[in-house]
């Protein structure tokens, strides 16, 4: 199993550029997150996806949109990159029930908008 | 509101010597609490977790953390460190009441000298 995969792992942007982060999953797991991490600010949650078919904003969703695309799919888009969006990020999943406080995560994207 | 307040951005120990990282939370609920690590240049993995059950709760590569209600604390130990514990580590706390949300800590940033 591959566990939860990211692409690109590395991105350079410029000011205005859109793109769009993709995350997957191969663990069969229901709900999904997208992170942010910067230094000295722990990560922060962007958006997540409870079950397929759902979104909900994180504590930084301005200037981010996402997509469940199925249940093994969790893409972020930044529509309009801004410097301030330079930063790490992060995919996770976890299961419901059981083990389902875990989150699993993907190795990253580095962003940098110029 | 939850909360999660990681005492000392970088800690440094000798090989050998006792690591001690320290986590106080904030919670109107019962917590489920984590520390995770993150090693340079890959994404958060689990290191252990505190769902009510015993309160000392032991994780992988040896390390330990104790549910302290009265204190509002769960420092995370270990006994004797290894050059190869050189890693960023992250305290959580989720309450699992809807949404799944986990804030993070800023992290601790520890250092294992030879």
């Amino acid at each position: 199993n591959a566990g939860v995969t990211q692409t690109p792992k590395f991105q350079v942007l410029k000011t205005g550029q859109s793109m769009t982060l993709q995350c997957a999953q191969d663990m069969n797991h229901n709900s999904m997150y997208w992170y942010r991490q910067d230094p000295g600010m722990g990560l922060r949650l962007i958006y997540y996806s409870a079950s397929e078919g759902t979104t909900d904003k994180g504590e930084v969703p301005n200037g981010y949109n996402v997509s469940r695309l199925n249940k093994r799919e969790f893409s972020l888009r930044l529509e309009s990159a801004a410097p301030s969006q330079t930063s790490v990020y992060f995919c996770a999943s976890s299961e419901i029930g059981g083990d389902q406080e875990t989150q699993y995560f993907g190795p990253g994207t580095r962003l940098l908008v110029l | 509101a939850q909360s999660v307040t990681q005492l000392g951005s970088h800690v440094s120990v000798s090989e050998g010597a006792l690591v001690l990282l320290r986590c106080n939370y904030s919670s109107s609920v019962p917590p489920y609490l984590f520390w995770y690590v993150q090693y340079p240049n890959q994404g958060l993995q689990l290191l252990l977790k505190y769902t009510s059950a015993a309160t000392l709760v032991k994780g992988i590569n040896g390390f330990e953390a104790e549910f302290k209600k009265s204190e509002t604390s769960f420092h995370l130990t270990k006994p004797s460190a290894h050059m190869s514990d050189a890693a960023e580590y992250f305290c959580a706390v989720t309450n699992n009441t809807g949404g799944f949300k986990t804030i993070f800590g800023a992290g601790t940033r520890l250092f294992v000298k030879a």
